[in-house]
């Protein structure tokens, strides 16, 4: 069975930084693109970033250019979010995702709150 | 970037109607090497992470059933709800993998009348 689980929420202030995991078992982790994708209080969905299998191709969301980093260790089957320089409106639950057909398996999601 | 509009945003229905959420591309979703479109719809239940309903826009994921239907082409797209269900009653999305930075719809609240 698929499984992605995130962690390293919580609430952090403004302008400092955070770094959420998510543990990937029940496929050959190091075969996918993974992605993170965000959804604020009460509203859509935001794609965030994304990582090639290998780490060869990275992209990011202009919000978040410069501000996140993506990475990942396929030894530990785990994809990485480095969040740095956070604001207000990062405030969001924050999901992995599997790169499949597209998107087809998801993490439960965890939340990260920007706040003084 | 490429814009999503859906419409409606909200929509009730009761139980064993035929409900149609519209998907709208500012530029097309063909891509003419596989001559696919690159459109997903993903249901999300309150409380509860997205989960993919249909991709190449019309395309059913494994273990949805029939009566979620995607289709459409280039940049106009519909997921059809057939006999809705009680447990149907959700947030849609549609979502472009044509080109990053890949972008959803705002989505479609489905209530029960």
């Amino acid at each position: 069975e698929v499984q992605l689980v995130e962690s390293g929420g919580g609430l952090v202030q403004p302008g400092r930084s955070l770094k959420l995991s998510c543990v990937a078992s029940g496929f050959t982790f190091s075969n996918y693109g993974m992605n993170w994708i965000r959804q604020a209080p009460g509203k859509g969905l935001e794609w965030v970033a994304y990582i090639s299998s290998g780490s060869s191709y990275i992209y990011y969301a202009e919000t978040v250019k410069g501000r996140f980093t993506i990475s990942r260790d396929n030894a530990k089957n785990t994809l990485y979010l480095q969040m740095t320089s956070l604001r207000s409106e990062d405030t969001a639950l924050y999901y992995c995702a599997r790169n499949g057909q597209p998107w087809d398996y998801w993490g439960q999601g965890v939340m990260v709150t920007v706040s003084s | 970037d490429i814009v999503m509009t859906q419409s409606p945003s909200s929509l009730a229905v009761s139980a064993g109607e035929t409900v149609t959420i519209n998907c709208k591309s500012s530029q097309s979703l063909f891509g003419s090497v596989r001559q696919k479109n690159y459109l997903a719809w993903y249901q999300q239940k309150p409380g509860q992470s997205p989960k993919l309903l249909i991709y190449l826009a019309s395309t059913r994921e494994s273990g949805v059933p029939d009566r979620f239907i995607g289709s459409g082409s280039g940049t106009d797209f519909t997921l059809t709800i057939s006999s809705v269900q009680a447990e149907d009653l959700a947030n849609y999305y549609c979502q472009q993998y044509y080109d990053t930075p890949w972008t959803f719809g705002g989505g479609t609240k489905l209530e029960l009348k």
